[in-house]
């Protein structure tokens, strides 16, 4: 199966720019994801990318895949305390798209 | 008008018991998926049913057992609990898939098992 990687922890001051990282095992992944988790409820999906894209924008996200290296991050701009959370990767691959294969999670501070 | 949802949210039990809990999607989902997420936050998928059928069984316990009555509910019964099943279950669900489709998967709150 896949592997995907994560940091663990990241902290930021309020209103700067956050940047989460990701690395996965298997080229053959279509879809590459970002769930957030807020303390005591379940993921939601914030953003996907195709794999064949290199960028994605959405309001304060930006999404980069880096194919080649098999890197996915994840940018929040103006970052605000109401982001704190914990932020998963995730891929899925077209032909086992049942298949789900999350990160470890980074856990994200923002200090106000 | 939830979409996923999880009974009990909380449940706290002797070790040897043995216990359920129960899922329900109202999205008309195909996928169905449990999930544990240990105390670092990891998150590892259990099962996933599709169409009332087991097309994805990871390395578990026996167990843990799913039961899909309809494509609608998924239930995770556990025999012989042990101190290691504390965890949060995750229930989540998914429209089947076509070949270019992205897949996503809506999350219930989450049940938290506490074995004593």
């Amino acid at each position: 199966g896949e592997d995907v990687e994560q940091s663990l922890f990241l902290s930021v001051r309020e209103g700067d720019s956050s940047v989460i990282n990701c690395t996965y095992t298997d080229s053959s992944s279509t879809y590459l994801y970002w769930y957030k988790q807020e303390p005591g409820a379940g993921l939601q999906l914030l953003t996907y990318i195709f794999s064949n894209m290199d960028m994605k924008q959405d309001q304060r996200l930006t999404v980069l895949l880096n194919k080649k290296d098999k890197h996915l991050s994840l940018r929040i701009a103006d970052t605000q305390t109401g982001d704190s959370a914990i932020y998963f990767c995730a891929s899925s691959e077209q032909h086992t798209g049942n298949q789900f294969y999350f990160g470890t999670g980074t856990s994200l501070t923002v200090i106000p | 008008d939830t979409a996923v949802s999880q009974t009990p949210k909380y449940l706290v039990t002797q070790m040897g018991n043995d216990k359920s809990i129960k899922c329900e999607q109202n999205l008309g989902h195909d996928t169905m998926y449990w999930y544990k997420q240990d105390s670092k936050k990891f998150l590892k998928i259990m099962f996933s049913y599709n169409n009332k059928e087991l097309i994805i069984n990871e390395t578990v316990p026996n167990r843990f057992s799913p039961k899909s009555p309809d494509k609608a509910h998924l239930n995770l019964h556990i025999n012989s609990l042990e101190l290691g099943d504390s965890a949060v279950y995750f229930c989540a669900s998914s429209q089947s898939l076509g070949a270019s489709d992205y897949n996503e998967q809506f999350f219930g709150p989450g049940t938290r098992l506490t074995v004593l």
